[in-house]
């Protein structure tokens, strides 16, 4: 069965500094991964998604994720946190090889102070 | 460029009624997706719709949730006889296709049940 971990539901950084969110998945089949984010009262919005190219993926604002197969991870980062950052995170993966439903996470919220 | 349209945005309603929540989809895209967010069970798969095939409906909690998309275009998830339980945001999403098109949400339909 598809699952998502993610470690930590809350995460504080500093502005300016490194913004790591992480993300564990466990599928039996090869998997696709995405990285939400959701601002209050509004909808999810796609940060970057992995799906078997390489590895390193790069989105939107300044994230990028790497694909780990042999550490069942997909952690995002920033290099420099912005206040406009602050938000919840969602990393999902497949729910199997053959439907389109997304296994979520719970959920990081990120803190950025100033 | 409309992007996924839910209404009504609010929703409040005494236990025992039936709500319907509607969700329009990007144009052109082919499959929509159903999910719930209530803090205790984080985001939830309900539903999905791909192109003329029989949906996934592997996600509904109960017999009273239904839904159907009509014309391949607009959906309508209708909630018999509402329970406390039942308060939450629905999210609609859709995609061009299934996996690994990423999904576009709705800002989603907050019902609360009274």
């Amino acid at each position: 069965a598809q699952s998502v971990t993610q470690l930590g539901s809350h995460v504080s950084v500093s502005e300016g500094a490194l913004v790591l969110l992480r993300c564990n998945y466990s599928s039996s089949v090869p998997p696709y991964l995405f990285w939400y984010v959701q601002y209050p009262n509004q909808g999810l919005q796609l940060l970057l998604k992995y799906t078997s190219a390489a590895t390193l993926v790069k989105g939107i604002n300044g994230f990028e994720a790497e694909f780990k197969k042999s550490e069942t991870s997909f952690h995002l980062t920033k290099p420099s946190a912005h206040m406009s950052d602050a938000a919840e995170y969602f990393c999902a993966v497949n729910g199997s090889s053959n439907t389109g439903k997304l296994i979520f996470g719970q959920g990081t919220t990120l803190q950025v102070k100033p | 460029g409309a992007g996924v349209s839910q209404s009504p945005s609010n929703k409040v309603t005494e236990k025992g009624k039936d709500v319907e929540l509607r969700c329009d989809p990007i144009s052109g895209h082919t499959a929509l997706y159903w999910y719930r967010q209530s803090l205790g069970q984080g985001l939830e798969f309900l539903i999905y719709f791909q192109g003329n095939s029989a949906p996934d409906k592997s996600g509904l909690p109960s017999d009273r949730f239904s839904a159907e998309r009509t014309g391949g275009s607009v959906s309508t998830l209708t909630i018999q006889r509402t329970q406390q339980e039942d308060s939450a945001v629905y999210l609609c999403a859709s995609s061009r296709g299934s996996l690994p098109s990423p999904q576009h949400f709705g800002d989603g339909t907050r019902l609360s049940i009274l």
